[in-house]
């Protein structure tokens, strides 16, 4: 079946980028979403790119598509301490469902 | 909007006991789905409605029952709780096919 991967894991300090990896197996995917999860509350849409696309940019944000590699990321330029939670990847191909990664804990530090 | 509604936002439960947890959007959608997040596992699709009058087995379905009452409301229930369920549930809704879903708050449901 389909399968999301991130690392659990990524801690930067404040001011600086912080990059989010995933990759992803189902070469069908159509919609790759980015969702962030703040502690104690559900999941919000940050962004998504359609599989036909490279790059979108919106204001800090910046996701960049490999659709060869089957690898998404997200930028996050001038990481601020708000920008701490938990960053979810999904893929959407031809089923209903999408299928969601484990989830980047994104630590900013002073 | 409220958008997707969840109650209750906590409960414990004693292994044994039943409960039902309630969702509810107002967005006019057509889809609605529930899941369980548990440490370092994402987010696991227990059921879902693509439309109402149906449902679908998600991923993890064992112990749970749902009912999609109206294009609004979609309520999971759990008939005998067990400590395997200890778990942050999430109901989620789209307008359809392909859509981004939108995301209740969660309940915490503790199983002791």
């Amino acid at each position: 079946g389909e399968d999301v991967e991130q690392s659990l894991f990524l801690s930067v300090r404040e001011g600086d980028s912080s990059v989010i990896n995933c990759t992803y197996t189902d070469s069908s995917s159509t919609y790759l979403y980015w969702y962030k999860q703040e502690p104690g509350a559900g999941l919000q849409l940050l962004t998504y790119i359609f599989s036909n696309m490279d790059m979108k940019q919106d204001q800090r944000l910046t996701v960049l598509l490999n659709k060869k590699d089957k690898h998404l990321s997200l930028r996050i330029a001038d990481t601020q301490t708000g920008d701490s939670a938990i960053y979810f990847c999904a893929e959407q191909g031809g089923s209903y469902i999408p299928t969601f990664g484990r989830g980047t804990s994104l630590i900013v530090h002073p | 909007n409220a958008g997707v509604t969840q109650t209750p936002k906590f409960q414990v439960l004693k292994t044994g006991q039943s409960m039902t947890l309630q969702c509810a959007q107002d967005m006019n959608h057509n889809s609605m789905y529930w899941y369980r997040q548990d440490p370092g596992m994402g987010l696991r699709l227990i059921y879902y409605s693509a439309s109402e009058g149906t449902t679908d087995k998600g991923e993890v379905p064992n112990g749970y029952n749902v009912s999609r009452l109206n294009k609004r409301e979609f309520s999971l229930r759990l008939e005998s709780a067990a400590p395997s369920q200890t778990s942050v549930y999430f109901c989620a809704s789209n307008s359809g096919f392909q859509e981004t879903q939108y995301f209740g708050p969660g309940t915490r449901l503790l199983v002791l």
